[in-house]
């Protein structure tokens, strides 16, 4: 148990669907992050809050969809997905460092495997 | 920009035997380094960190030195289990508080 909770664990979609995932922490954490993990590619950075707002969007198409309303609360809004949007998708937190850099690591949730039919 | 690059895998071994796993990293300023693991099915954990140069992350038998001459920090371990099967991440958290990982290394322990 890292202390990063992400709901559902599966899902199944059809390509007309909407459907959310959910992550949460309680860890007092102001950074928050949606990874991408699909078969035999690297860990794709999804999207960055930093205190609740969005400092990165590593170029996601517009049917991914972040919100963040609040820092221990981050969702990823799905709407008219692709079947190469197949994936694990993990959220993970961690807490930015005083100063810029220090100490910190990330925590990651166990993901929401996404299968899009 | 800063990135991180770790051997290819999957790479195989037999229990006892010792295990490198090659990182190296490219990043402006001093960024800390990290071995993520994870396990079929779960997400990433922590193995291990290093925060300056020269310092020796250690956890579970699995060691990583912060090389800044060499910009790298492998990962070793001198015997491994069939339990340390799994996929290892090197990884590192730049000046701008973002996390970059590697691709990642399967590891397979057969007994």
């Amino acid at each position: 148990e890292t202390g990063v909770t992400q709901t559902p664990r599966h899902l199944v979609m059809g390509m007309t669907n909407k459907k959310s995932l959910k992550c949460e922490q309680h860890l007092g954490h102001n950074a928050m992050y949606w990874y991408k993990q699909s078969a035999k590619k690297p860990l794709e950075l999804m999207f960055v809050y930093n205190f609740k707002e969005q400092t990165e969007n590593n170029s996601v198409p517009s049917r991914f969809s972040p919100e963040c309303p609040n820092s221990s609360h981050l969702f990823l809004h799905l709407h008219t997905l692709q079947p190469e949007d197949s994936a694990l998708y993990l959220c993970a937190s961690s807490q930015p460092p005083a100063g810029g850099r220090g100490d910190t690591e990330a925590f990651f949730g166990q993901g929401t495997r996404l299968t899009v039919v | 920009g800063d990135s991180v690059t770790q051997m290819e895998g999957p790479v195989t071994l037999s229990e006892e035997a010792f295990l490198t796993i090659n990182c190296t990293y490219t990043a402006t300023g001093y960024p800390s380094l990290f071995w993520y693991v994870q396990y079929p099915g779960e997400g990433l954990q922590l193995l291990l960190k290093a925060t300056k140069a020269d310092d020796k992350g250690s956890n579970k038998g699995f060691e990583a030195t912060y090389r800044k001459e060499t910009t790298s920090f492998h990962l070793e371990k001198g015997s491994v289990q069939v339990s340390d099967s799994a996929v290892y991440f090197c990884a590192l958290i730049s000046t701008g508080n973002q996390f970059y990982f590697g691709t990642g290394t399967s590891l397979t322990v057969i007994p």
